[in-house]
């Protein structure tokens, strides 16, 4: 079975404050994904990692690094915690593939509250 | 880009009662589609995926989904729900050869016993 975990499932983080949030796959999947949860609006992709050190822009990439030192860790930071960046976060990872079809399997998220 | 609509914020259900959950989407081109569930409490996972081939795609759990291009739609149905079918349902959308999902708002689905 595919596992991905992330560091924490609750944080706390005043604003203005630099946070990190992990994300850890045993697959071995090239690719991995960033996406923040809110109600009525779906899920919303931040940020894609389709190998290491490589990095593309999702949707909503303001506010938002990333970084991927290793094939198995995805990190998002957010450099300066807002308010409005209080919401569930989603790591993602797929195998490498051209076709779109393949599957992308999610960690059990990130609940984080700036306040 | 595409975006993708699911009609329904909330479906309350009795156990036994059938369930049709509505995705339409907008994208002209080759698409393939998904439909992930969100149990309380569990990780996001795909619970069936289209890409070519039969329209009509069966998945986990005794959900199908039903792909009609005419109408750039992918229902999901399942004939008689449980109260363990109490869960938010995805429906996404990738344009072929992208790796990039766009997701509905999502549908959260109650099933009283």
């Amino acid at each position: 079975d595919v596992k991905v975990t992330q560091s924490s499932r609750y944080l706390v983080k005043r604003t203005g404050e630099k946070v990190f949030l992990e994300c850890v796959q045993d697959m071995d999947h090239e690719n991995m994904f960033w996406y923040r949860q809110d109600p009525g609006l779906g899920l919303r992709l931040i940020y894609f990692s389709y190998d290491v050190k490589m990095k593309e822009k999702g949707d909503i990439p303001e506010g938002y690094s990333v970084s991927r030192e290793k094939k198995e860790r995805f990190s998002l930071i957010l450099e300066s915690a807002s308010t409005n960046q209080t919401s569930m976060y989603l790591c993602a990872s797929r195998p490498r593939g051209t076709s779109g079809q393949e599957t992308q399997y999610f960690g059990p998220g990130t609940r984080l509250l700036v306040l | 880009a595409q975006s993708v609509s699911q009609h329904n914020h909330h479906v309350i259900l009795s156990e036994a009662a059938s369930l049709e959950l509505g995705c339409n989407y907008s994208y002209g081109g080759t698409v393939n589609l998904f439909w992930y569930v969100q149990y309380p409490g569990q990780h996001l996972q795909l619970l069936l995926k289209y890409f070519s081939g039969d329209p009509l795609v069966k998945g986990i759990k005794g959900f199908e989904a039903e792909f009609i291009k005419s109408k750039f739609s992918f229902n999901l149905r399942k004939p008689s729900v449980q109260w363990s079918d109490t869960a938010e349902y995805f429906c996404a959308v990738n344009a072929s050869n992208d790796y990039k999902l766009s997701f509905g708002a999502g549908t959260t689905v109650t099933v009283r016993a």
